[in-house]
């Protein structure tokens, strides 16, 4: 079966820890896409890449870091510079940025 | 600039017809998006519009695009309990890395 997996699905992390939340797409699509969903707020890019070895800033990617050293991985780094990092993370793939298919999403919540 | 906004929150009795409504600002908009999103899940693509179309019908759903007033809308036709969800209208601008800028979703609540 084809598509886009997260991991984990809901994840704690202490303040002023780093965490990293795993991205990974089989469509054999070129660009990846990660955004924040807060409520009332509708969904924020964060990262985007349209190629290997190739990314750029979104709307608020303080606080975030990425990597894309393989086609299907997109991890999101959020670090302890992010000040409020309690969200629902959304990873995101397109061929050609035509249909982005969107994965399960990770909760993430700092205790 | 690039800003789409949509109101929270729709409720209508199961049968009735809803409809979703979102506002755009940037006229160079190439493609126009509907997203649904269960509780705890991901966004599916529900339906699209290009921009040079006034009307797309899908099965239950009719998306109509107003350029002039930048407003796009999406009816549901005989709204059913699974429809409940949130629905985000999203636009596409030519160029920029292909991204997306997602309205603020409007919460469709179906009572019986």
């Amino acid at each position: 079966d084809g598509g886009i997996t997260q991991s984990p699905k809901y994840l704690f992390r202490k303040e002023g820890q780093n965490v990293t939340l795993s991205c990974e797409q089989n469509l054999n699509h070129d660009a990846m896409y990660w955004y924040r969903q807060d409520p009332g707020q509708g969904l924020r890019l964060i990262y985007y890449s349209q190629i290997v070895n190739d990314f750029q800033k979104g709307d608020i990617a303080e606080g975030y870091s990425v990597s894309r050293e393989k086609k299907e991985s997109f991890p999101l780094t959020v670090t302890s510079a992010q000040k409020n990092p309690t969200a629902f993370y959304l990873c995101a793939s397109s061929i050609s940025g035509w249909e982005q298919f969107f994965g399960p999403g990770t909760r993430l919540t700092v205790l | 600039g690039e800003d789409v906004e949509q109101s929270l929150f729709l409720s209508v009795r199961e049968g009735d017809s809803s409809v979703i409504n979102c506002t755009y600002t940037d006229s160079s908009s190439t493609y126009l998006y509907w997203y649904k999103q269960e509780p705890g899940a991901g966004l599916q693509l529900l339906t699209y519009i290009f921009s040079n179309m006034d009307m797309k019908q899908d099965q239950r759903l009719t998306v109509l695009l107003n350029k002039k007033d930048k407003h796009l809308s999406l009816r549901i036709a005989d709204t059913q309990t699974g429809d409940s969800a949130i629905y985000f209208c999203a636009e596409r601008i030519g160029g920029g890395g292909n991204k997306l800028t997602f309205g603020t979703g409007t919460q469709l609540k179906v009572e019986l």
